[in-house]
């Protein structure tokens, strides 16, 4: 299982696009890249998943390079309501699937 | 909302003693995960389930154990409680395909032990 490694806060202000990058050296063929957003006392909610190049969706886009060792997730125009811990995961989904959530990365959006 | 359902909300207990915590997923769906997030942790992993069958386990205590029934629905057993078990417990459900296993997850559990 590929392990992850994101940073672990970012600050932003409203308005802003913020991207988070996650590192994933050691990602296998038939991962998947899937990012989940936390707010405090709340289950993690997806937010957007990928295999390669890019993917948009009504919240965020995620950018994987070619060699996929990594991947940026992108939110648009951040307000703070999207202060929350964002996580970043790497897995095939399928037989033995074990989800490891790392640390995280903790956005703060001030206004 | 998710779909997932998670009872109790919260629950309260003492040292020693045993509780179960319940799970639905969503209509559909075949496998259930279960984790545990302590104050300001991340979440740990404990176990998965597919359609009736533990899948993986992860960092779960001999003092817990879960199952899956025929409806689909989940149980997470949790035994002999210390202190140091009080955490919010999550539980998610996905469709269980290879590939793009994606996981609705529940509102949680919150358990505190005294």
């Amino acid at each position: 299982l590929a392990k992850t490694t994101q940073p672990i806060s970012m600050d932003s202000y409203e308005g802003q696009e913020v991207n988070i990058t996650c590192s994933h050296n050691n990602i296998a063929t038939n991962d998947y890249i899937t990012w989940y957003q936390q707010f405090p006392s709340q289950g993690p909610r997806f937010i957007i998943q990928g295999y390669k190049t890019k993917v948009t969706n009504e919240v965020a886009s995620l950018f994987i390079p070619a060699d996929r060792k990594s991947s940026t997730l992108s939110l648009p125009r951040v307000s703070l309501s999207d202060t929350a811990v964002y996580y970043c995961l790497v897995g095939d989904g399928g037989g033995g699937f074990k989800t490891i959530f790392g640390a995280g990365t903790r956005l703060f959006v001030k206004a | 909302d998710s779909g997932v359902t998670q009872t109790p909300k919260h629950l309260i207990t003492a040292t020693g003693q045993r509780v179960t915590l319940r799970c639905s997923p969503r209509s559909g769906d075949l496998s259930v995960y279960w984790y545990q997030q302590s104050l300001d942790q991340g979440l740990q992993f404990l176990i998965q389930y597919y359609n009736g069958e533990e899948r993986a386990k992860g960092n779960i205590l001999e003092r817990f154990s879960a199952q899956q029934f025929p409806d689909l629905h989940s149980e997470l057993n949790l035994s002999s409680l210390e202190l140091g078990d009080s955490a919010l417990y999550f539980c998610a459900s996905s469709v269980g395909y290879p590939g793009t296993d994606t996981q609705y997850f529940g509102p949680g559990t919150r358990l505190t032990v005294l």
